[in-house]
């Protein structure tokens, strides 16, 4: 167990609909990144807050967007949801360079 | 832009044979390396992590791994595989200067290795 949270655990959408995911960080940690895990594929790297300001991006468009919150948690809102946006979404907490994983949330668009 | 690379898909092993699983990144300046893994219905733990100095670390569970600069590589091992070690095994690089002083960076995955151990 490493104190990160996820919720919901699984999710079913339709495509076109909007998504928030919620991130509750390990105690004491002021750094969330966000991932994108498809079937099959190792994490790719949505975006990043430090201090509840977004302080890096991968390569997702801006339908991704996110919220980092005073207590640290997060939340990771995905608009015009697309089939392709079906994956294990991610979040890790940090202090430092170690990252430590939540357990995920399983996204179904339909 | 960074990638990292693993060398197999799937390995397929039995009770206490050797494990090597092969991890190459392309990033030429300073990283940061680490192997993750997800056992079956659990989340990605850290495994062992490569910041400094001594090349060969030691993480949990007896696995080990060796960062050798001149080829890019950080090369997770194991002498003797056990069923419980039945996992996905993920190598991740990490820049610790990009994008900015107050950022820790991204990690940057491979695509995974599926091992699966044989009792």
């Amino acid at each position: 167990e490493t104190g990160v949270t996820q919720s919901p655990t699984h999710l079913i959408k339709t495509r076109g609909q909007q998504v928030t995911l919620r991130c509750s960080s390990q105690s004491g940690h002021n750094t969330v990144s966000w991932y994108q895990q498809a079937l099959g594929q190792g994490p790719q790297f949505i975006f990043q807050y430090y201090r509840e300001e977004e302080n890096g991006r991968g390569n997702f468009p801006p339908r991704f967007s996110g919220l980092q919150f005073p207590n640290y948690s997060s939340e990771l809102n995905v608009n015009a949801l697309e089939l392709d946006d079906s994956a294990l979404y991610l979040c890790a907490s940090s202090l430092g360079y170690e990252q430590y994983f939540g357990p995920g949330t399983r996204l179904t668009v339909t | 832009a960074q990638s990292v690379s693993q060398h197999n898909h799937h390995v397929i092993l039995s009770e206490a044979a050797s494990l090597e699983l092969g991890c190459n990144y392309s990033y030429g300046g300073t990283v940061n390396l680490f192997w993750y893994v997800q056992y079956p219905g659990q989340h990605l733990q850290l495994l062992l992590k490569y910041f400094s100095g001594d090349p060969l670390v030691k993480g949990i569970k007896g696995f080990e791994a060796e960062f050798i600069k001149s080829k890019f590589s950080f090369n997770l091992r194991k002498p003797s595989v056990q069923w419980s070690d039945t996992a996905e095994y993920f190598c991740a690089v990490n820049n610790p200067f990009w994008a900015g002083g107050t950022s820790y960076g991204k990690l940057t995955f491979g695509q995974g290795t599926i091992l699966t151990v044989h009792p």
